[in-house]
């Protein structure tokens, strides 16, 4: 069964104070690993897609890394409207070889950054 | 635009109702997902479809059915509505293969009273 552990819960920032956010998986043979944002009260939106370890992906003020086991989100200078639940998921084979593009999600860290 | 739209925000439900939330997507996806979110347990697999007609169960379907009669379209139903199943009920869709992962609809709070 696969297993996507998010940490921290959550994390206070101060606009301009770099971190990042981890993603730990285990899964039985990894096809995508990604990473959306999540407003309250709105659905998840899509940020990346990471494949195979030591890939890298960047957008504005975010960057994800990808190892065999994990997942970091690196954010650079943030600003308050970097304020969101972050979501790390995986998608994996399943036993029979069609795991017809299910996720399986972490449970989110909640990212506040203050000005 | 690309979208998925979720025919509801807010719903208000009375405990023993049949309810019905729909989502509807215009990329042409192949798989649509019916998912779950609440605090401290994230995102739950409800039901999931690859294809019209089909349907698969995912990691919570008591209480819940589906239906997709329609490559488009993909209902959640509630049989007798229970106030466990309050919730944000989020639709997804993908291709067939998960590329790209999914795209989610804006979610329908449901309270159930």
């Amino acid at each position: 069964e696969d297993q996507v552990t998010q940490s921290p819960e959550a994390l206070r920032l101060q606009e301009g104070e770099s971190s990042s956010l981890n993603c730990s998986y285990t899964v039985s043979g990894l096809r995508g690993l990604f990473w959306y944002r999540q407003d309250p009260g709105k659905g998840p939106e899509f940020l990346f897609t990471l494949y195979s370890a030591g890939e890298e992906k960047e957008k504005e003020r975010l960057k994800a890394t990808l190892t065999k086991k994990e997942s970091f989100l690196h954010i650079t200078a943030p600003k308050p409207e970097d304020s969101a639940t972050y979501l790390c998921a995986v998608r994996s084979h399943d036993a029979g070889g069609t795991s017809y593009g299910k996720l399986t999600f972490g449970q989110g860290t909640i990212l506040t950054v203050h000005p | 635009d690309v979208k998925v739209t979720q025919s509801s925000r807010y719903l208000v439900k009375r405990t023993g109702e049949k309810v019905f939330l729909e989502c509807v997507q215009d990329m042409d996806h192949e798989n649509m997902f019916w998912y779950r979110q609440d605090p401290g347990l994230g995102l739950r697999l409800i039901y999931f479809s690859y294809d019209v007609k089909m349907k698969e169960k995912g990691d919570i379907p008591e209480g819940y059915s589906v239906s997709r009669e329609k490559k488009e379209r993909f209902s959640l139903i509630l049989e007798s509505a229970s106030t466990n199943q309050t919730s944000m009920y989020l639709c997804a869709s993908s291709l067939a293969t998960g590329g790209n992962g999914y795209t989610f609809g804006s979610g329908t709070r449901l309270t159930v009273v």
